[in-house]
């Protein structure tokens, strides 16, 4: 069966980075988009980052060009996103999720999420 | 980028009652690609409608979604004790993000 495991909980303080990774499993990797959603203490979801295992650049949302990283790992079926100068309005939950096999499709499998907590 | 507009925001209603759920685009969304999910407190959400129209896997009938161009609707024909949760709709037609809606609690009155 289709799963997405995200790493543990972060504590970060202001200005610093965090990497948060997602480990797909019960299908093949390269096949299927994947992308990185966030969502704020009791607000909304918010797109963050798309990418293309099988290879290619990934795609960010425009508010955090140049904060956000995404990256893969085709040897473990990994995936990476990683956010840099990280400010209070960061803490969120960070979901990865599986796209399809084309670009444009929905998200069918979700990871469990990963609490990022920025405080001084 | 497409903004998506949910209503209500709230919508309080008792188990066996019928809900309507609206989600109205800026622009048109390309091919339906207007989606629903699903999210429970503490939980990641759940697909339940791709296409506009397509229930995904393993979500029951009473779910209906309709719509195309800039008006969508999620229904549930039936509310059972296990639907009151979060809806979001999301459309994934534009390149390269997608956009989600603000959500609707459909609460339990």
């Amino acid at each position: 069966q289709v799963q997405l495991v995200q790493s543990g909980a972060e504590v970060k303080k202001p200005g610093a980075s965090v990497k948060v990774s997602c480990k797909a499993s019960g299908y093949t990797f390269t096949n299927y988009y994947m992308h990185w959603v966030r969502q704020a203490p009791g607000q909304g979801l918010e797109w963050m980052a798309i990418i293309n295992p099988s290879g290619g650049s990934p795609s960010y949302a425009q508010k955090l060009q140049g904060r956000v990283t995404m990256t893969r790992d085709t040897s473990t079926s990994t995936v990476y996103m990683e956010l840099s100068s990280l400010r209070s309005e960061d803490t969120a939950v960070y979901y990865c999720a599986r796209g399809g096999v084309r670009r444009n499709t929905p998200f069918d499998y979700w990871g469990q999420g990963t609490l990022v907590t920025v405080s001084s | 980028e497409i903004v998506l507009t949910q209503s209500p925001g709230t919508l309080s209603l008792s188990p066996g009652e019928r809900a309507t759920l609206s989600c109205r685009a800026s622009q048109s969304v390309s091919s339906s690609y207007l989606a629903w999910y699903q999210q429970k407190p503490g939980q990641a959400p759940r697909l339940l409608i791709y296409g506009a129209s397509s229930r995904a896997t393993g979500i029951p009938d009473r779910f209906t979604g309709s719509g195309s161009g800039t008006d969508f609707t999620l229904t549930v024909s039936r509310l059972e004790p296990e639907d009151f949760a979060v809806y979001y709709c999301q459309q994934y037609g534009s390149s390269p993000a997608c956009t989600f809606g603000q959500g609707t609690k459909l609460e339990i009155k």
